[in-house]
């Protein structure tokens, strides 16, 4: 059975730094590209940042670039998200999301973790 | 690109057909998908690129459009489909319409 499980959320003071993991199983991890995808409660869904399958390729949203930093570690079946300068507008719940690609290579987020709580205050 | 969802609420009945729409500020081709979201649960992709249902999706959700215009129908609503629906557009960095809320 697939599985995405985050960890490391949590209670930061603004400014604050944190790091997020997503642990997988049940699938080749190094096969698929991955993404971060926030949701402030009671909002809508905001994707953050992505990586590529071998890590090498990586994109990120205005509202985060410069702040935060997406990685992995494919032999630990690992991803990370390393977020620094944490204002307010950052608390969310942050969801490890999987991206799959069909066989005319249209792209969508076929399977996304629990979610785990970020809240930036002092 | 922005994605405007309308309605952002609806109210329906058991065995209604439901529409929910999106329209994409530019042209995106068929490079949206459509995600179901319970409370306190993650997302759940139900169709990907305009029209392909996910796998173990019920047929009674369908998609269709192109370019800036995409719809979601579900056609004779069920219990467990009164939820927030998302559509997201991945033909640039993507993103999501603000949801449409479906409540009984």
């Amino acid at each position: 059975e697939d599985q995405l499980v985050e960890s490391g959320g949590g209670l930061v003071a603004p400014g604050g730094s944190l790091r997020l993991s997503c642990g997988v199983s049940g699938f080749a991890f190094s096969e698929f590209e991955m993404s971060w995808v926030r949701q402030a409660a009671g909002k809508g869904l905001e994707w953050i940042s992505y990586i590529s399958g071998g890590g090498d390729v990586t994109n990120y949203a205005a509202s985060v670039k410069g702040r935060f930093i997406i990685s992995r570690d494919n032999a630990k079946d690992s991803l990370y998200l390393h977020m620094s300068a944490l204002r307010a507008e950052d608390s969310s719940v942050y969801y490890c999301v999987r991206e799959r690609r069909d066989e005319f290579n249209f792209p969508s987020f076929d399977f996304w973790g629990r979610g785990i709580m970020v809240t930036v205050s002092s | 690109i922005q994605m405007t969802q309308s309605p952002p609420s609806l109210s329906a009945s058991i065995g209604d057909r439901v529409i929910i729409t999106c329209r994409a500020s530019q042209r995106v081709g068929s490079y949206v998908n459509w995600y179901q979201q319970t409370v306190g649960k993650a997302p759940r992709l139900l169709i990907y690129a305009s029209s392909t249902l996910q796998t173990g999706v019920p047929s009674r959700f369908s998609g269709s459009g192109s370019g800036t215009d995409f719809t979601l129908t579900i056609s004779s609503l069920q219990p467990e489909d009164f939820a927030t629906y998302f559509c997201q557009q991945s033909y640039g960095d993507p993103t999501f319409g603000q949801g449409t809320r479906l409540e009984i």
